[in-house]
């Protein structure tokens, strides 16, 4: 059974600074997902990892995949006050049957001016 | 706006009511699922369509629980005789996926139940 953990759950960034934030999984996991969710909001895609050594960026948001490693991460470069929202990676189980996802508990990424 | 919607937005209801949430996923996706979240954690797995047919329901998923897709398009989840264990946000994804290569799953805006 895949399980996901995130650290940190909670994370005070000043704008401009740089930041991880870490997901690992318990199993093999064929898909890795970062989702952010603002409060009180339905979940946006951002990435969807399919291969060990994947990188995908977008704008300040760079996540990574290391299967071998079950890690993946998120950076964050130059933090800005529109990035505050929990971060959720999942992963996903069940293969092509079903893919449903496994959530961690999130990253509550809060960027003070 | 194609994306996943979701109706109702917000239901407050009493203890031992009966309640349905409806989810219209995006048109040509054939992949439907339900996830639970309360606050302050991820979404948790409910259940799983593939067109018109359940084909997985998570341990959470008591029997007073009920989804369908009966025409493979919308889908509703059923909570009968509502506790108040059952306050959460019930959201919906949908996603295309060809046999073996399921992707990106869309969530919709979400369900806030409410049980007094």
């Amino acid at each position: 059974e895949l399980k996901v953990e995130q650290n940190p759950l909670f994370l005070s960034m000043q704008e401009g600074k740089n930041y991880t934030i870490y997901c690992n999984y318990s199993t093999t996991s064929d898909r890795l997902y970062w989702y952010r969710q603002d409060p009180g909001k339905s979940l946006e895609s951002l990435f969807v990892l399919l291969s060990n050594g994947a990188v995908k960026q977008e704008g300040r948001l760079m996540a990574s995949l290391d299967t071998k490693a079950r890690l993946s991460t998120l950076h964050i470069t130059a933090a800005v006050h529109d990035l505050s929202a929990t971060y959720f990676c999942a992963g996903g189980e069940g293969g092509g049957a079903t893919n449903k996802l496994i959530f961690g508990t999130g990253t509550l990424l809060a960027v003070q001016p | 706006d194609t994306g996943v919607s979701q109706d109702p937005r917000h239901k407050i209801t009493k203890r031992g009511q009966n309640v349905t949430f409806r989810c219209d996923p995006i048109s040509e996706h054939n992949r439907l699922y339900w996830y639970r979240q309360t606050l302050g954690q991820g979404p948790e797995f409910l259940t799983y369509f593939q067109n018109e047919a359940q084909l997985e329901k998570s341990r959470l998923l008591s029997d007073r629980f009920s989804a369908e897709r009966p025409k493979g398009s919308f889908s509703t989840l059923e909570i009968q005789r509502t506790e108040q264990g059952d306050s959460a946000m019930y959201l919906c994804a949908s996603s295309l996926g060809p046999a073996g290569n399921p992707l990106e799953q869309y969530f919709g805006p979400g369900t806030r139940l409410t049980v007094t």
